[in-house]
């Protein structure tokens, strides 16, 4: 089955850093979607991106946050500035449709703010 | 989006039949009843989706009410690698909705 890959798979950085998440969705899918879990919380929805552009953002993505599709394959968040509680396993996930169309979602990658 | 509960855990033993229930009273005509699970450390990972009739899949059965007010995900032999958080989600099927995590029902599988 087609796979979401995120790289890393852990990435650790300081307090004021800016970070990078990249991820490679599944080639035909039209619709991204950034999402965070927090150790022991729920996943958390981010953003999602359709059309080469944002179509909705949760309150947890603020202007620290952008992302970006630049060539066509990948799809990466950013975090401007890093703050402690920053500190999550971010997730992506692409689908092929609205509605009834599933999401597959990468394995993560592990954030931590020193 | 509308919104969902499922009971905080369950148990069941290996090799047996797990229902595990989730109402859903403020479905609208429109709303997909999917189902997601996330194994430990993992990303989650869809299971199966339907909207009136009940739906069978290579991972397990969905049953839906006929007032579509509750539905019950069927895993027909649980084994140790189910355990994991299931979710129970509405998804609108005519809008490009994210997909909003409740807490899920915890399944504990006992050997």
């Amino acid at each position: 089955e087609p796979e979401v890959t995120q790289t890393p798979s852990h990435q650790v950085t300081q307090m004021g850093q800016e970070v990078i998440l990249r991820c490679v969705p599944i080639s035909n899918h039209l619709y991204f979607y950034w999402y965070r879990q927090i150790l022991g919380q729920k996943v958390e929805f981010l953003v999602s991106f359709y059309n080469n552009e944002i179509s909705e953002k949760s309150e947890i993505f603020d202007d620290q946050f952008s992302v970006e599709r630049p060539d066509g394959s990948n799809f990466t968040l950013k975090i401007r500035s890093t703050k402690l509680e920053d500190s999550a396993m971010y997730f992506c996930a692409s689908s092929g449709g609205q509605g009834r169309a599933k999401l597959f979602f990468g394995s993560g990658t592990q954030l931590s703010v020193l | 989006d509308a919104k969902t509960t499922q009971p905080n855990s369950m148990e069941s033993n290996e090799e047996e039949p797990v229902h595990l229930p989730c109402n859903h009273s403020t479905i609208s005509g429109t709303d997909y009843i999917h189902w997601y699970r996330q194994l430990p450390s993992q990303g989650p990972e869809y299971v199966i989706h339907g909207l009136t009739s009940n739906v069978n899949n290579r991972m397990a059965s969905l049953a839906i009410a006929e007032d579509r007010k509750s539905s019950t995900l069927i895993l027909h032999r649980a084994t140790l690698r189910d355990a994991a958080v299931y979710y129970c989600i509405l998804r609108d099927a005519n809008r490009d909705d994210k997909i909003i995590f409740g807490k899920g029902t915890r399944l504990h599988i006992l050997p």
